[in-house]
């Protein structure tokens, strides 16, 4: 899979958009971009994934560029509840089969009141 | 049932006991896995089952003992463990091909 690079840490004001960057320029054809958050001391907690296009659920919108190198994610209007480690993750398609996932450093990101 | 139960929730154990971590869902999810958190470390993949079959072990030591009785549970027992396997253990489930993993809340272990 390839390796994605984030931010260590980031803030953003409640009330506010979260825009959480993450690059991959190793990515190939068949890998799809995963991100998935750990608040505290829980298991993590899925959020988005996209191949090509740009998505977008009732948690998060995922932009991903034209040339797939790079990544963002948007959380519309942040609350404290949001602060947590955000992982941007590149898995390739696997089929039939399961495949685990190679989580990096991630980005912490703090909410500020 | 959208949620991934893992028993017990903290484990405090000695370097000569065995013990066991369960792992239960109920979604129809024929792929399951343990993931080791070392604290302020993220998760790092132990074992995939799928279709209760063994398909990935990441070289994790032979004191981890893996088993998939059914569809629905997973366990991880335990035997000789050092000190520094103290860590969450995390279970998580997905339908089998690109899905999202769903994962538990963990299992704290503490060995003394």
């Amino acid at each position: 899979d390839a390796k994605t690079t984030q931010p260590t840490s980031m803030d953003c004001a409640e009330g506010r958009a979260a825009n959480l960057p993450c690059n991959h320029s190793t990515i190939s054809g068949n890998e799809y971009v995963y991100w998935y958050r750990q608040i505290h001391s829980q298991g993590p907690q899925y959020i988005i994934h996209g191949l090509k296009n740009n998505e977008t659920n009732e948690m998060a919108s995922l932009i991903i560029t034209e040339d797939r190198k790079s990544s963002t994610l948007i959380l519309p209007h942040a609350t404290l509840r949001d602060t947590a480690v955000y992982y941007c993750i590149v898995r390739a398609y696997s089929g039939g089969g399961a495949d685990g996932l190679t989580f990096g450093k991630g980005t912490h990101l703090i909410i500020q009141p | 049932d959208t949620e991934v139960t893992q028993t017990p929730k903290h484990l405090v154990m000695g370097m000569t006991n065995k013990k066991s971590l369960k792992c239960e869902q109920h979604m129809g999810h024929r792929a399951m896995y343990w993931y080791k958190q070392k604290a302020k470390k993220p998760p790092e993949l132990m074992f995939v089952y799928s279709y209760e079959k063994l398909s990935i072990n990441e070289s994790v030591p032979s004191r981890f003992s893996p088993e998939c009785p059914n569809s629905s549970l997973l366990n991880l027992h335990l035997h000789a463990l050092q000190p520094e396997d103290s860590a969450l253990y995390l279970c998580a489930s997905s339908l089998t091909g690109v899905h999202e993993q769903f994962f538990g809340p963990g299992t704290r272990l503490t060995v003394l």
